[in-house]
């Protein structure tokens, strides 16, 4: 049984350079969040969809990031242009049930900005 | 300002004893506090929960305590596995019944048991 997947795994680019992170939730889930873990903040939550709609957009760091989820089964993270302060792991995770924090999160993408 | 404290950054056990990793937040309306666990190069993976009602759920090997007076949970890990050596993470929300988008982790503790 497939969990949430990302890609890519590992991500290396020049600062200016736009990034694109992919995601594909759990088939049924019907929440999406992006998370970025660095050492400093740890975990943090940067954006969640419902059902395909953008609900709380208020942890993305600035104009540069932007999310979408055309479809249930599809997300994307961009970063353009990137700078060496975004240098992370990205977390994808999906949940079948509003009413619970029981997230299911994907291996991650490590992006490194050099 | 962090509202999820896990002040240690790592535990060292010997196998089979007791693991406690600890959590302190600081906003009262926290109602539902969970326990994430996470291997190197994996995504975090859901370990226990326990909602605000309550002072202890008890899954196994693992145990959370929740203290709502002192605005802390503890998580008991009994008895400790090599293959318990993993980063824990306390997470919070105000809104149990809600939305969960608004989950606040905490930075981690690792865990290391020693055979």
């Amino acid at each position: 049984d497939a969990g949430v997947i990302q890609s890519p795994r590992h991500e290396v680019t020049e600062m200016g350079q736009e990034v694109t992170l992919r995601c594909k939730p759990i088939s049924g889930h019907n929440s999406l969040f992006w998370y970025r873990q660095t050492m400093m903040r740890g975990l943090e939550l940067l954006i969640y969809f419902n059902n395909n709609v953008p609900i709380d957009d208020s942890g993305m760091p600035e104009d540069r990031f932007s999310a979408k989820m055309p479809n249930a089964s599809f997300s994307t993270l961009k970063i353009q242009p990137s700078e060496p302060r975004d240098s992370a792991v990205y977390f994808c995770a999906s949940s079948p049930n509003a009413n619970t924090g029981e997230l299911f999160f994907g291996e991650g993408s490590r992006l490194t900005v050099l | 300002d962090q509202q999820v404290k896990q002040n240690s950054p790592s535990l060292s056990v010997q196998e089979g004893r007791i693991s406690i990793l600890n959590c302190d937040y600081t906003n009262s309306m926290f109602d539902y506090f969970l326990w994430y666990k996470k291997y190197p190069a994996e995504g975090p993976t859901f370990l226990i929960s326990i909602s605000s009602i309550k002072d202890k759920n008890e899954d196994g090997r693992f145990t959370v305590f929740l203290n709502k007076s002192a605005k802390h949970l503890s998580l008991h890990i009994v008895p400790s596995q090599p293959g318990d050596s993993a980063v824990y993470f306390c997470a919070a929300s105000p809104n149990y019944g809600g939305s969960q988008g608004n989950l606040i982790f905490g930075k981690g503790t690792k865990l290391s048991v020693k055979p």
